[in-house]
């Protein structure tokens, strides 16, 4: 079974605080996602990745950043925690070139708390 | 830009009951419709993929239709139990590996 582990369920930080939110997968996946959950809003997608040290902007990258060094992880940093980033946060991973037969898997999430 | 659209938004029925959860798209250009289930404060958990050139998919009492040409699926569920209470979300996977969600149905079924 594809894993998908992000490193914290819980987090509650400071405004002004630097977050890094992690995740890592199993199943040796090139494409990795970070959405963010809002009630009445769906998954909004923030970045995501294709590749080790490749990184593309979703629909809501503002306030964010991302890193992967390895092909395994992929960060979500927040510079600078502001209030309106309190939220679920959600990790995804998928193969590259399965077209119709691509398949997402996600991580159980970060439910983040910016005070 | 593909919109995904689930109605209702929130569903409550008695146990026992069939029940359909409707998903439309506006771009028909997909590869694929996944049906996806969360429980509260969880993450998602798949349920059902149907690739663009399959018109349905079975598991166990949950089946999933696809209408590519006029954007809609639905996912039936047969004789409703009340663990089947969760958020049930579809998404459609589109060019530039990008997957685009609804904003879910909320389901509860009341024993």
């Amino acid at each position: 079974d594809v894993k998908v582990t992000q490193s914290s369920r819980y987090l509650v930080k400071r405004t002004g605080e630097k977050v890094f939110l992690e995740c890592v997968q199993d199943m040796d996946h090139e494409n990795m996602f970070w959405y963010r959950q809002d009630p009445g809003l769906g998954l909004r997608l923030i970045y995501f990745s294709y590749d080790v040290k490749m990184k593309e902007k979703g629909d809501i990258p503002e306030g964010y950043s991302v890193s992967r060094e390895k092909k395994e992880r992929f960060s979500l940093i927040l510079e600078s925690a502001s209030t309106n980033q309190t939220s679920m946060y959600l990790c995804a991973s998928s193969l590259t070139g399965r077209g119709a037969k691509n398949i997402q898997y996600f991580g159980a999430g970060t439910r983040l708390s910016v005070l | 830009k593909q919109e995904v659209t689930q109605i209702p938004a929130a569903l409550s029925v008695p146990e026992g009951e069939n029940l359909v959860l409707n998903c439309s798209f506006t771009d028909s250009a997909i590869y694929n419709l996944q049906w996806f289930r969360q429980d509260p404060g969880k993450g998602l958990t798949s349920l059902l993929l149907i690739q663009s050139s399959q018109r349905e998919q079975t598991s166990g009492r949950l089946n999933a239709s696809l209408d590519k040409s006029s954007g809609r699926s639905t996912l039936y569920i047969a004789a409703s139990q009340p663990g089947d209470s969760a958020t049930y979300l579809c998404a459609v996977y589109h060019s530039g590996n990008q997957f685009y969600f609804g904003t879910g149905t909320s389901l509860t079924v009341i024993p």
